[in-house]
């Protein structure tokens, strides 16, 4: 089955400046890969998601990039907040309903 | 649009004791997913739903089982539950298509084994 890793699993940066959260996978069938943003206490929230034919995708301040040679994907996140702080996770899918996710990367915006 | 709504919020049962947790999808949704989320631990897949049927399982033994019903609502069961139980139960719904959709997570069932 396919296999998600993500890194890094903690993540602190100042208010202002970029963060890059990074997964790799390891089944070439994947084709779907969202992103959630989990706050303390809530539920997983969607923030993107992009399909294998695109190899960029951005949403005002939120991007994901796709490598899929190399089956990477990443989250950046520019022009940081307090807000943003929360537990981002990562997932790929391959066939329709089968959903892998990352161990989740932990991210603190210092203000 | 309502959300994922899922019920109840907290549960505290013993070693042993069986337990149903209960989803309601987004309306249009006729999947529905269910999530392990243990402390500190990222998502496991547990079970999908469609149209009625159980269209796939994680690896979690039999004891983990549910169903969904006409109105596309879902149960999860876990029978004979044991200490390393205890987690966040998260529900999701999609629509179901031809290619991935997204997934709608509700609040969660925080389950307790005590």
């Amino acid at each position: 089955g396919e296999n998600v890793e993500q890194h890094p699993s903690t993540l602190s940066v100042q208010e202002g400046d970029s963060a890059v959260i990074k997964c790799t996978y390891s089944d070439s069938a994947s084709n779907y890969f969202p992103w959630y943003k989990q706050e303390l206490g809530k539920r997983p929230q969607l923030i993107i998601d992009i399909r294998s034919n695109v190899g960029e995708k951005k949403d005002q301040r939120i991007a994901v990039t796709l490598n899929k040679t190399a089956k990477h994907f990443s989250l950046h996140i520019t022009e940081t907040q307090p807000e943003d702080s929360a537990v981002y996770f990562c997932a790929a899918s391959g066939w329709v309903g089968q959903f892998y996710f990352g161990t989740g990367t932990s991210l603190t915006v210092i203000p | 649009e309502a959300g994922v709504t899922q019920s109840p919020t907290h549960l505290i049962k013993t070693r042993g004791q069986q337990v149903t947790l209960r989803c309601s999808p987004i309306s249009g949704h006729t999947s529905v997913y269910w999530y392990q989320q243990a402390l500190g631990l990222g998502l496991q897949f547990l079970l999908w739903y469609d149209e009625g049927e159980e269209r796939n399982r994680g690896n979690f033994p039999p004891r983990f089982s549910g169903r969904q019903f006409p109105n596309y609502s879902s149960e999860l069961n876990v029978n004979a539950l044991e200490l390393e139980d205890s987690a966040l139960y998260l529900c999701a719904s999609s629509y179901r298509d031809r290619d991935n959709q997204p997934q709608h997570f509700g609040d969660g069932t925080r389950l307790s084994i005590l």
